[in-house]
């Protein structure tokens, strides 16, 4: 299975910055590489798709990129509600895998 | 509108077995990729089963051989058969789907919790 590692596991970060989360694969996948974001107790909701592709409804300050083996997402002018745990997963081959997270604080 | 409604979930001793079910709407079960993914107590998100409108199933190392994804056209409802259960399948399992075909979950249940605990 392809492995997905993140980076930073965690980030602190204040209203109106921006950040930028990193993942990388373990081989080749292509542009196949979703990003999701996870709050508790809720369920995850999709960000990204295909490394760049805006999910529909999702704010445009939201960005990702990459592709190969390395892969970005990034917020500008982070608001309160971006304060949440974020996973990358490789769509290049099944099973799926997700990274390990990173979880966005204040 | 599309809705996944998760159930089954539960205490169970290791070595049981529990069925989780996800009752679907707004779309057609058969015709979409669908997955089930799970969080362990403070983990990250962990891909257990999809299933492709084909039918092929795929599954991690972790799960293969216990668990199995599978539909009811009928009742438009997507199951996960969990046999030999250990303390580390102890999770909250969300059901989803991939409308796209894609490998993106796009539409995630609520979730059930499943424990395995002596």
């Amino acid at each position: 299975d392809i492995q997905m590692t993140q980076s930073p596991s965690s980030l602190s970060a204040s209203v109106g910055d921006g950040v930028t989360i990193t993942c990388r694969a373990s081989q080749g996948i292509n542009i196949n590489v979703n990003w999701y974001q996870h709050k508790p107790g809720k369920a995850p909701e999709v960000l990204i798709y295909a490394a760049s592709i805006l999910q529909s409804g999702v704010p445009s300050r939201f960005s990702g990129s990459g592709s190969g083996t390395d892969f970005t997402l990034t917020i500008i002018g982070l608001q309160p509600e971006d304060f949440a745990t974020y996973y990358c997963q490789q769509s290049y081959s099944s099973p799926p895998t997700f990274g390990q997270g990173t979880k966005l604080e204040i | 509108e599309v809705q996944l409604v998760e159930s089954g979930g539960g205490l169970i001793r290791p070595g049981g077995s529990l069925r989780l079910s996800c009752a679907s709407s707004g779309f057609t079960v058969s015709s979409s990729y669908m997955a089930w993914v799970r969080q362990a107590p403070g983990k990250g998100l962990e891909w257990v089963a999809v299933i492709y409108s084909g039918g092929t199933t795929y599954y991690p190392e972790s799960v293969k051989g216990r668990f199995t994804i599978s539909r009811d056209i009928s009742k438009n409802t997507l199951y996960l058969q969990m046999n030999s259960l250990r303390a580390e399948d102890t999770a909250l399992y969300y059901c989803a789907r991939d409308s796209k075909q894609q490998l993106v979950l796009d539409y995630w249940g609520q979730g059930t919790l499943v424990t395995v605990s002596s």
